[in-house]
């Protein structure tokens, strides 16, 4: 079981949004402002799409935002794509060298 | 050009060993923190283990702990995941993963993240 709870799935149309949450406590997510979330395509490795709750790495588009209130971040696709069907994972700073992951969420375009 | 390499992924008995590499290059690897995680087949990502940028400490999930180790070899730029007494729980990809930083003191985040390697433990 994950120390922080995503939903296992989530869908939208191409062009529509889509947000995934993640819930934690107030020993991770609500204590600390450092979330991050990872997209990882069928068949690929992961990749840091968003950090620090809404801070984008270079190279990623402004489609992805984040976002958090109390012990839950949420992770919002705007403008769906195809190439935005994959897996994200979230994860917390827990404080003493420790990061906590959340289970994962398979996002679908239809 | 940040890259991650993973090799060493093969079909082991239960009970076996194997070791993983992870050979680095574009970065400074005395520096960085680096991880290795696991994705069980179907399954979520799994942290594994952490080697601080300074080479000395080290960190264990409490599945892997007492029977993985890991080390590096800073002259070839290689990080490595010791695996003994594996079981067929422990199949997987293998990731290796940069963390931004020497350790994990607040914002910690992976980076970059090699392509994986599976290990299958069966008999």
């Amino acid at each position: 079981q994950s120390a922080l709870t995503q939903p296992p799935s989530a869908s939208g149309s191409p062009g529509q949004s889509v947000t995934i949450s993640c819930t934690g406590t107030s020993s991770d997510v609500g204590l600390y402002n450092y979330v991050s979330w990872y997209q990882q395509p069928p068949g690929k490795a992961p990749k840091l799409v968003i950090y620090d709750v809404n801070k984008r790495p270079s190279g990623v588009p402004d489609r992805f935002s984040g976002s958090k209130s109390g012990n839950t971040a949420s992770l919002t696709v705007s403008g769906l794509q195809a190439e935005d069907e994959a897996d994200y994972y979230c994860t917390s700073y827990a404080g003493g060298n420790k990061v906590v992951f959340g289970g994962g969420t398979k996002v679908t375009v239809l | 050009e940040v890259q991650l390499l993973e090799s060493g992924g093969a079909l082991v008995q239960p009970g076996g060993s194997l070791r993983l590499s992870c050979a680095a290059s574009g970065f400074s690897f005395t520096y960085h923190a680096m991880n290795w995680f696991r994705q069980a087949p179907g399954k979520g990502l799994e942290w594994v283990s952490s080697l601080g940028g300074g080479g000395i400490s080290r960190y264990f999930a409490d599945s892997v702990k007492g029977r993985f180790t890991v080390s590096r070899d800073t002259s070839m730029n290689t990080h490595y995941l010791q695996m003994n007494y594996l079981r067929p729980e422990d199949t997987a990809v293998y990731y290796c993963a940069r963390l931004d930083d020497s350790w994990c003191r607040g914002s910690c985040n992976f980076d970059y993240w090699g392509r994986g390697t599976l290990v299958t433990v069966s008999s």
